[in-house]
């Protein structure tokens, strides 16, 4: 159980084109998801925590008007890259957390690689 | 300073090795600490998870918390090859997790 998907799970695109990622939770109902950015050999960064219903909370130094997130459901959260450039080349990944399993405990999405050219 | 901090490595070590997986934090109020370990280009996977001080044991891994000295372990006995995987530690706190910058462990067969 505590499946997460992501879709999808590599893109292609030209600089300036806008990019959306979806993330899922398939078989429990996700009250807060998270989304990281992941640069190679680099650890997790936080980018926002968003949960159902209403706006996302952005981390310090990430631009909400360009990386937008929507989570219009339990079940599902969106982030749009707008405007993509090179730099937004990275490892995007998700993940769920849900009321009434363990504190802390989160469950992520295989990510999404995104590239810019 | 950084939440949690951890060494890079690259790790290697030859089948049937014990691993040790260390990191450090800054807060002293921090009261859950997970370790994750992520294979290549997919999401990371919940490992152990430990609240406040002491160990926890989980087949072959073992999780400890050594609250005094703000240092987290995590011990892996009879290493196996595909044990190779990058290990995350992390610390959940209001809602927020802080991850280490992982340590790439390779597992020689």
């Amino acid at each position: 159980g505590a499946v997460v998907s992501q879709h999808p799970s590599w893109v292609i695109c030209k600089s300036g084109t806008s990019v959306k990622i979806e993330c899922r939770s398939l078989d429990f109902q996700a009250t807060t998801m998270f989304w990281y950015r992941q640069f190679p050999k680099q650890s997790l960064m936080l980018m926002a925590t968003s949960n159902e219903g209403s706006k996302a909370t952005y981390e310090q130094g990430v631009e909400k008007d360009k990386f937008l997130i929507n989570h219009a459901s339990l079940t599902l959260s969106t982030l749009t890259v707008t405007s993509a450039h090179p730099e937004d080349s990275s490892f995007y990944i998700c993940s769920a957390s849900f009321p009434g399993g363990s504190v802390g405990e989160q469950f992520f999405g295989p990510g999404t690689r995104l590239t810019v050219l | 300073q950084k939440e949690v901090e951890q060494d890079p490595g690259p790790l290697s070590v030859p089948e049937g090795a014990i691993v040790s997986l260390n990191c450090t934090y800054s807060n002293s109020a921090f009261q859950y600490f997970m370790w994750y370990r992520q294979y290549s280009r997919k999401g990371p996977e919940l490992l152990m998870y430990t609240y406040s001080s002491g160990n926890k044991e989980d087949g072959r891994f073992t999780a400890q918390v050594d609250k005094s000295s703000k240092y987290i372990s995590l011990f892996i006995r009879d290493s196996q090859p595909s044990d190779s995987a990058t290990y995350l530690c992390a610390i959940y706190n209001f809602n927020k997790f802080y991850f280490g910058s992982g340590t790439k462990l390779n597992v020689k067969p």
